[in-house]
């Protein structure tokens, strides 16, 4: 069935990069994306990629997907104090089921 | 500015009450969702609705029941019938899903 998986917790040191990794099981997966979700409040879309692509950058964030392995990544250059939240990885398709599938979501930490 | 009304943030319910969650959007968007988040857990799809006066179930709709009578508005009604009420109850909604979801801040419900 579809599922997407990523790891649990990422703690980094201001100024580093941060990786966060997703893989996903559905092939036929159209639209994928990134959001983030800071304590207490809703998700906010940070960036999408079509699956089409390899690469999109945009300031920060660069996302990277690898279609053979079905696999995305998401890095955030100099990550921030603020940057510290609970990133959700998430893919859709244009055909077949409607749903969104959701990660389970990567925690976030960055030390001072 | 337009976006998507969640209230009340938070809400507590006696046991074997009916309590309704308020979802209004402004961002004259078709489609909206609800769904559950529980800790360490992605998002769990409870209905949708991809026009006016229609609905769908997703993927665990029992306990739960919705009503799309005007675009703006998607309220969510837990009933007594959902055994496991407590959980953080996120509205969504979307132009077209290659775009991703533009989601409320949310709802914390509690069951005393």
């Amino acid at each position: 069935g579809e599922d997407v998986e990523q790891s649990l917790f990422l703690s980094v040191r201001e100024g580093d990069s941060s990786v966060i990794n997703c893989t996903y099981t559905d092939s036929s997966s159209t639209y994928l994306y990134w959001y983030k979700q800071e304590p207490g409040a809703g998700l906010q879309l940070l960036t999408y990629i079509f699956s089409n692509m390899d690469m999109k950058q945009d300031q920060r964030l660069t996302v990277l997907l690898n279609k053979k392995d079905k696999h995305l990544s998401l890095r955030i250059a100099d990550t921030q104090t603020g940057d510290s939240a609970i990133y959700f990885c998430a893919e859709s398709k244009d055909t077949g089921g409607f749903k969104t599938i959701f990660g389970a979501g990567t925690r976030l930490f960055v030390k001072a | 500015d337009g976006g998507i009304t969640q209230s009340p943030k938070y809400l507590f319910r006696k046991e074997g009450q009916n309590v309704t969650l308020s979802c209004e959007q402004n961002l004259n968007h078709d489609a909206m969702y609800w769904y559950r988040q529980d800790p360490g857990q992605g998002l769990r799809l409870i209905y949708y609705s991809q026009i006016v006066n229609d609905f769908q179930k997703g993927d665990i709709a029992e306990g739960y029941s919705v009503s799309r009578e005007k675009k703006e508005s998607f309220p969510l009604t837990v009933t007594s019938a959902q055994k496991n009420p407590t959980a953080f109850y996120l509205c969504a909604s979307s132009e077209h899903r290659k775009y991703g979801y533009t989601f409320g801040s949310g709802t914390r419900l509690t069951v005393v």
